[in-house]
C-alpha cells in the first residue's frame, strides 16, 4: 500500500522567511514524487517533480529515500506563495495513479 | 486549448439519486483519471480510463462507475447517492507520452448530497 503524510495542515510564515513543507511517504518500491499547488480560485497544478531536479518559483524538493521524505523548501517566502500544497506519490507499478497527502495550507504574511 | 474541462460546475442531489459527471481531457491526452476530494482532505483516486477501458481502480464501491468515449472524454456515474458522497470530483488527463507522466487537472464538479 502507498501512503503520503503531510503533518502540518497550516503553515504560517512572514514574507522573506524560509519555508519547509513536510512530506513523508510509505511505499515499498521506487516511487515518483510530486508537489502540486492550488492557488485561490485556481485548479490543482503541478509545481515540481523529483525526477526533474529543478527549481520552480524558487521551490526545491529533494527525495530522501532513507527518511522516505520529499520536503518542499524555499529560502525566502513571498506573499504570492500563499496556497494549498499537496504532496503526491506515483508508485512505479501503479500506472499513473496518484496518492495524495492531506495538504498543507501555506500563508505568507506581509 | 482550454485544458481539462468538467461539467457541471455544481450539482445538488438527494440521497438515493444517481448522478453523471463529465470530463473532456486536454488536447492530445488519451488517459483520464477521476479523484474525489472531500472537504479538508487531499484528492483520492477513484479510477482511470485508457482506450475506453477501466485500467486501474481505487478503493471505491461499485456504485462508482465510469466510461470513456472514443474521443477520450469520460463520464463518472455514482448510483444510490449517500450523504458521504458530497465532495469535489476532479478529473485529470495524462499525455499520450508516458515518459512525462504529468496529470493535468480540471476545475472540478462540486457535488452536494442532501
Amino acid at each position: 500500500a502507498q501512503r503520503v503524510t503531510q503533518p502540518e495542515k497550516l503553515l504560517s510564515v512572514f514574507k522573506g522567511a524560509p519555508v519547509e513543507l513536510k512530506c513523508n511517504y510509505s511505499y515499498s518500491g521506487s516511487p515518483e514524487l510530486f508537489w502540486y499547488v492550488q492557488y485561490s480560485r485556481q485548479r490543482l497544478q503541478l509545481l515540481l517533480r523529483h525526477i526533474s531536479r529543478e527549481s520552480i518559483k524558487g521551490f526545491t524538493a529533494d527525495l530522501n529515500k532513507g527518511e522516505t521524505s520529499f520536503h518542499l523548501k524555499k529560502p525566502f517566502a513571498q506573499e504570492e506563495d500563499s496556497a494549498m500544497y499537496y504532496c503526491a506519490l506515483n508508485g512505479n507499478n501503479a500506472g499513473n495513479m496518484l496518492t495524495f497527502g492531506g495538504g498543507t495550507r501555506l500563508m505568507v504574511k506581509p | 486549448d482550454a485544458g481539462v474541462t468538467q461539467s457541471p460546475t455544481h450539482l445538488i442531489k438527494t440521497r438515493g439519486q444517481q448522478v453523471t459527471l463529465r470530463c473532456s481531457p486536454k488536447s492530445g491526452h488519451d488517459t483520464v483519471s477521476w479523484y474525489q476530494q472531500a472537504l479538508g482532505q487531499g484528492p483520492q483516486f477513484i479510477f482511470q480510463y485508457y482506450e475506453e477501458e477501466e485500467r486501474q481502480r481505487g478503493n471505491f464501491p461499485d456504485r462508482f462507475s465510469g466510461h470513456q468515449f472514443p474521443n477520450y472524454s469520460s463520464e463518472l456515474n455514482v448510483n444510490a447517492l449517500l450523504l458521504g458522497d458530497s465532495a469535489l470530483y476532479l478529473c485529470a488527463s495524462s499525455p499520450a507520452d508516458r515518459i512525462h507522466n504529468e496529470q493535468f487537472f480540471g476545475p472540478g464538479t462540486r457535488l452536494t448530497v442532501l
